[in-house]
């Protein structure tokens, strides 16, 4: 694998399931990001880490709860979601948080019921 | 704060039409421009960038040109190809210094291109 790799690739779950997101990059990077991306909205940075420790949570509700085990892993808990929060769930990773460019997976279509 | 304004779509051409995707933005210190693109089922993937006033980014034929005075980074390519058929997306990066760098992108909401054979 190569990359930024994100799994699954769709998903769909109610709104009282548990589920995880997984994001793993191949890139030797140390920061690591979540964003939301909505139809005919820009994206929206998430959560930012940076050598495992969360350094931004842009207010983002608790239902959605980050984990980054070590600088190659990042998940995303997913706990009783709204249908609101139906989207696509990009991440992406980047050498350091010194503006250096950022690398994509392809993301996870989420569909909350 | 920081906001960033391209033109909505989708946008229609033929292969070989020339492209324009305006892009807009405001912002407070000494911005980065990108223009990234994702093609379907893909993830974001960095097309081109400025850092500073008059630079010009380019890449696959494309280009855009870092306009302070008109606070603009329109994006063109003089022959479009169906294989460019995507959404793009303008974004910025703010600095509070010059030369400075800032990992935080503020994204355009995208355009999405269609060239038809």
């Amino acid at each position: 694998e190569t990359g930024v790799t994100q799994t699954p690739r769709h998903l769909v779950m109610g709104m009282t399931n548990k589920k995880s997101l997984k994001c793993e990059q191949h890139l030797g990077h140390n920061a690591m990001y979540w964003y939301k991306q909505s139809a005919k909205k820009p994206l929206e940075l998430m959560f930012v880490y940076n050598f495992k420790e969360q350094t931004e949570n842009n207010s983002v509700p608790s239902r959605f709860s980050p984990e980054c085990p070590n600088s190659s892993h990042l998940f995303l808990h997913l706990h009783t979601l709204q249908p609101e929060d139906s989207a696509l769930y990009l991440c992406a990773s980047s050498q350091d948080l010194g503006g250096n460019e950022q690398f994509f997976g392809p993301g996870t279509r989420l569909t909350v019921l | 704060g920081d906001s960033v304004t391209q033109m909505e779509g989708p946008v229609t051409l033929s292969e070989e039409a020339f492209l324009t995707i305006n892009c807009t933005y405001t912002a407070t210190g000494y911005p980065s421009l990108f223009w990234y693109v994702q093609y379907p089922g893909e993830g974001l993937q960095l097309l081109l960038k400025a850092t500073k006033a008059d630079d010009k980014g380019s890449n696959k034929g494309f280009e855009a040109t870092y306009r302070k005075e008109t606070t603009s980074f329109h994006l063109e390519k003089g022959s479009v190809q169906v294989s460019d058929s995507a959404v793009y997306f303008c974004a910025l990066s703010d600095s509070k210094n010059s030369g400075g760098s800032n990992y935080k992108l503020t994204f355009g909401k995208g355009t999405l291109l269609t060239v038809n054979p």
